[in-house]
């Protein structure tokens, strides 16, 4: 499969632990985004890289929430103390600047704060 | 920042007919307009995609139109299928300052329901 992969597709923490979720971009893209996306509601842009850098983070990216894109290819969510409010399906998507940045999505990761 | 207004939130038809859903977008910068495809668990499938130099494209039974002077672009679907049920997304790229790194700003979203 070529396409945006993610993992875990679900995970269930208690409140104050700390979560970690990974995403494969497709190998040729150079652009990675993670977005959140709650019930009922369209995702929400959290943060942008290109290649390793980190070029942009939303003010819904509160300071528990950390994402690295270490060496330009798989990217890393980490939230800290995690919160109820923080449940949500979180989402992966990369682009290739030279196409346009015509966006694909991963399958998600569910997360639910219990 | 880009705001996207979507509508209708749901919408229901026989399987045959066409579907309508429109959106609006505020930042006049803006200019790609993607479609994605939600299925239940899912993550949003890209479905169909217009630039801001053309007015209308197709794919099949599906076509997209893009009024600039307004602010709105819409998803056409003619003949749906069953199979077409899912949330449907509209998105603009949002292109602060001139520069587009491909961040999307969607709508709210419409739950197309097709009854055999």
């Amino acid at each position: 499969d070529t396409g945006v992969s993610q993992n875990p597709r679900h995970k269930i923490t208690k409140r104050g632990q700390n979560v970690t979720f990974r995403c494969d971009p497709i190998s040729e893209h150079n652009r990675l985004y993670w977005y959140r996306q709650t019930l009922g509601q369209g995702p929400e842009f959290l943060t942008y890289f290109q290649n390793e850098a980190q070029l942009e983070k939303s003010r819904l990216l509160s300071d528990r929430f950390s994402a690295e894109r270490p060496k330009g290819s798989f990217s890393t969510l980490e939230i800290q103390r995690t919160e109820q409010g923080d449940s949500a399906m979180y989402l992966c998507a990369s682009s290739f600047s030279g196409t346009g940045a015509v966006a694909f999505f991963g399958q998600g990761t569910r997360l639910t704060v219990v | 920042g880009e705001n996207v207004e979507q509508h209708p939130s749901t919408l229901s038809v026989q399987e045959g007919d066409s579907a309508v859903i429109k959106c609006t977008y505020s930042d006049s910068a803006s200019n790609y307009f993607p479609w994605y495809k939600q299925e239940l668990g899912k993550g949003p499938q890209l479905i169909i995609d217009i630039r801001s130099n053309v007015g209308e494209k197709k794919d099949q039974r599906i076509a997209v139109t893009l009024n600039k002077t307004a602010k709105h672009f819409s998803l056409h679907i003619t003949e749906t299928q069953p199979e077409d049920s899912a949330v449907y997304f509209c998105a603009a790229r949002d292109n602060a300052g001139g520069t587009s790194y491909g961040k999307l700003t969607f709508g709210q979203g419409t739950i197309l329901t097709v009854h055999p």
